[in-house]
């Protein structure tokens, strides 16, 4: 059964303490994994796609990584405007473009 | 570029009734999703979509209708509502090449 878990459920931190949030997956031949950040109230928003194990990818203080397993978002010197829910995707196994999501890490970054 | 829009963005409905949520996007998009979203299960697909005139279900289709008549729209209707069907829904649009999907705003239903 396809599925995507993420850990931790709900992670606080204070600015500039780096962290690392996890996102394990089980799926058929991998088609991509999928960072998106979510604000309260809004759609989630496309980070990075990474395709193949090794892979890393960045965007100012976000780093994201991907094993045949797993991956890992790195978030360096975190500010509080980095407070959101971070969601990651794995597409269907032989699906086409439908994507499965875990249920997301809540991060707080308090001054 | 107005992106992906829905509406409308809030909604209350009663046991039984019937709806449409409007989705549309202006980027020539191939492929367009409804998804819910319910606290603690994240994202849930209902329906998909690969092109004009061409759908197909996803994990929770059950009481959801979808038509795609143009590349822009894609509806989802609600033929009987249930309080279960109180939710957060989003929907999203991609190119056929890339998994980059871009979410709507959502809509927030709450059915009594």
């Amino acid at each position: 059964e396809d599925q995507v878990t993420q850990s931790p459920e709900a992670l606080r931190l204070q600015e500039g303490e780096s962290s690392s949030l996890n996102c394990s997956y089980t799926v058929s031949g991998l088609r991509g994994l999928f960072w998106y950040r979510q604000d309260p109230g809004k759609g989630p928003e496309f980070l990075f796609t990474l395709y193949s194990a090794g892979e890393e990818k960045e965007k100012e203080r976000l780093k994201a990584t991907l094993t045949k397993k797993e991956s890992f978002l790195h978030i360096t010197a975190p500010k509080p405007e980095d407070s959101a829910t971070y969601l990651c995707a794995v597409p269907f196994s032989g699906g086409y473009n439908k994507l499965i999501f875990g249920a997301g890490t809540r991060l707080a970054v308090h001054p | 570029n107005a992106g992906v829009t829905q509406t409308p963005k809030f909604q209350v409905l009663k046991t039984g009734q019937s709806m449409t949520l409007q989705c549309a996007q202006d980027m020539n998009h191939e492929y367009m999703s409804w998804y819910r979203q319910d606290p603690g299960m994240g994202l849930r697909l209902i329906h998909y979509s690969v092109g004009a005139g061409i759908t197909d279900q996803g994990e929770v289709p059950n009481g959801y209708n979808v038509s795609r008549s143009t590349t822009e729209d894609f509806p989802l209707r609600l033929l009987s509502a249930a309080p279960s069907q109180t939710s957060v829904y989003f929907c999203a649009s991609s190119r056929a090449d890339s998994y980059g999907y871009t979410f709507g705003s959502g809509t927030r239903l709450t059915v009594v």
